[in-house]
C-alpha cells in the first residue's frame, strides 16, 4: 500500500521569505501526485498536481512542485510567502490511476510571521 | 470547472441519531465518488468508495452498517451516520471523479462538519 510523509508538522516562515514544504511518497510505481491547501474549516483547493511529463509542475498562487524519481519526493516550493498562504497543506497520492481514493499525507501547518 | 456541493454544511444531531449527508457533482457525471472524514488537526481518511449502481466498498476499520453509502444516480451520493455518538463528530468530505476529463484527478466537495451531542 502507498504511503505519504509529510515529516513538518508546523513550518513558521517570515512574509516574503521562500517556501519548501517536503512530501515524500511510497509506492512501486510513478503515482498520480497532489498538493491540496485547506483553511480553517474550509473545503481542499488543489494547488497543483503530476500524472506524467515535466516534472517542474506549476500551479495556482505562485506555488511550483517538483517530482524527484530517485528521491521519491515531491515538494512544493513558493518564492515569496504572504500572509494569507498560512494554512494547512496536504500532499496526496493517487495510485490507482483515479479508481482509488487518494492517500493523503499528514499536512503542515504554516505560520506565516509578519 | 467541476463543482462539488455538499450539503448541509454543518449540522448538529443528538446521540442515537442518523443524518444524512449528500454530495452532488453540478456539472458533470461522477461514476465513482469518495468519502473522507478528517478529525480536528488530523489528515484526511478515506472512508469508502462509491460507484453508481453498485454497493460501496468500505475501508479497513469503517464499519458499512454505520456509514451507509448510496451512490443512486451519477450526480448524487449519500452518507448516513446511524446512531451517531459523540465520536462520531468530524469533518465529513467527498470527491468524485470525472471520467471524461480525463479520470485522474478527484474533485472535493466543501465538506460537512457534524456535531453530535
Amino acid at each position: 500500500a502507498q504511503s505519504v510523509t509529510q515529516p513538518d508538522i508546523h513550518i513558521t516562515v517570515s512574509e516574503g521569505a521562500s517556501l519548501e514544504l517536503r512530501c515524500n511518497y511510497s509506492y512501486g510505481a510513478t503515482p498520480y501526485l497532489f498538493w491540496y491547501v485547506q483553511s480553517p474549516g474550509q473545503g481542499l483547493q488543489l494547488l497543483l498536481k503530476y500524472f506524467s511529463g515535466d516534472t517542474l509542475v506549476q500551479g495556482i498562487k505562485g506555488f511550483e512542485a517538483e517530482f524527484k524519481r530517485s528521491q521519491s519526493s515531491f515538494n512544493l516550493r513558493k518564492p515569496s510567502v504572504h500572509w494569507s498562504d498560512a494554512a494547512e497543506y496536504f500532499c496526496a497520492v493517487d495510485s490507482g490511476g483515479g479508481a482509488d481514493g487518494l492517500t493523503f499525507g499528514k499536512g503542515t501547518h504554516l505560520i506565516i510571521q509578519p | 470547472g467541476a463543482v462539488v456541493s455538499q450539503h448541509p454544511s454543518r449540522v448538529i444531531c443528538k446521540s442515537g441519531t442518523s443524518v444524512k449527508i449528500e454530495c452532488r457533482s453540478l456539472d458533470f457525471q461522477a461514476t465513482t465518488m469518495f468519502w473522507y472524514r478528517q478529525f480536528p488537526k488530523q489528515s484526511l481518511m478515506l472512508m469508502a468508495t462509491s460507484n453508481e449502481g453498485s454497493k460501496a466498498t468500505y475501508e479497513q476499520g469503517v464499519e458499512k452498517d454505520k456509514f451507509l453509502i448510496n451512490h443512486a444516480s451519477l450526480t448524487l451520493s449519500t452518507l448516513t451516520v446511524t446512531s451517531a455518538h459523540p465520536e462520531d463528530s468530524s469533518f465529513y468530505i467527498c470527491s468524485a471523479r470525472d471520467p471524461v476529463g480525463g479520470g485522474n484527478e478527484q474533485y472535493f466537495g466543501p465538506g460537512t462538519r457534524l456535531t453530535v451531542t
